[in-house]
């Protein structure tokens, strides 16, 4: 399968601070990505996707940010809270409703 | 709506026993998935489905079954379970290419241990 990887495993900011989550893809093909939230004993949660003719795509205090160009992909989170505190994973598909591919995740800790 | 349920939450086997995990889903998708998570390691799928009465092996099939006969539910099954085989599962459903939506509901996962 492809591989979705994450640039760094863990990440501490304050709260308050910007977060900038990133994550690698290697299929030039992906057309559509997701970001996913995982709280410690739950399952993974939609936070924010892209599709691969965008570039950049705002939510509610998240951004993700596309460069298709070097097969990159990152989330950011304004301000951020201790309830944003989990570990996040990116996941690509390029067989729209069939198989995801998840990065490795990366866990955010959010110091008060 | 309940989302996505799974059950049992938790199960020690012994190797060698067998065992079904239960996924249902109340929001009438096409599609749903399973998946297991190691540690330090990302969401693997197993198999999925796109509709009732269709499966399909996903990255690491081996060691487990599954069906589909009801359009809500999506069991998968170890039919001789071993330690590697010692993870959480996830099932997850989506509405699929319905819409173009693919956005994947998570049920909140099934700890099982093979001693």
């Amino acid at each position: 399968g492809e591989s979705v990887g994450l640039h760094l495993p863990t990440l501490s900011v304050q709260e308050g601070d910007n977060s900038i989550i990133n994550c690698a893809y290697s299929n030039s093909a992906s057309d559509y990505f997701i970001w996913y939230k995982q709280e410690s004993g739950k399952g993974p949660q939609f936070i924010i996707d892209i599709r691969s003719n965008m570039d950049k795509r705002q939510g509610q205090r998240v951004t993700v940010l596309l460069n298709k160009t070097v097969k990159h992909l990152s989330l950011q989170i304004a301000a951020t809270q201790p309830g944003d505190s989990a570990v996040y994973f990116c996941a690509e598909t390029f067989m729209p409703g069939n198989q995801f591919y998840f990065g490795t995740g990366t866990s955010l800790t959010v110091i008060p | 709506n309940a989302g996505v349920t799974q059950t049992p939450k938790f199960r020690v086997l012994k190797t060698g026993q067998s065992m079904t995990l239960l996924c249902a889903q109340d929001m009438n998708h096409e599609y749903m998935y399973w998946y297991r998570q190691d540690p330090g390691m990302g969401l693997r799928l197993i198999h999925y489905s796109v509709g009732e009465g269709t499966t399909a092996k996903g990255e690491v099939p081996d060691g487990y079954n599954v069906s589909r006969l009801k359009k809500q539910n999506f069991l998968l099954g170890l039919e001789s379970a071993a330690p590697s085989q010692t993870s959480v599962y996830f099932c997850a459903s989506s509405y699929g290419l319905a819409g173009g939506l693919n956005e994947q509901f998570f049920g909140p996962g099934t700890r099982l241990t093979v001693l």
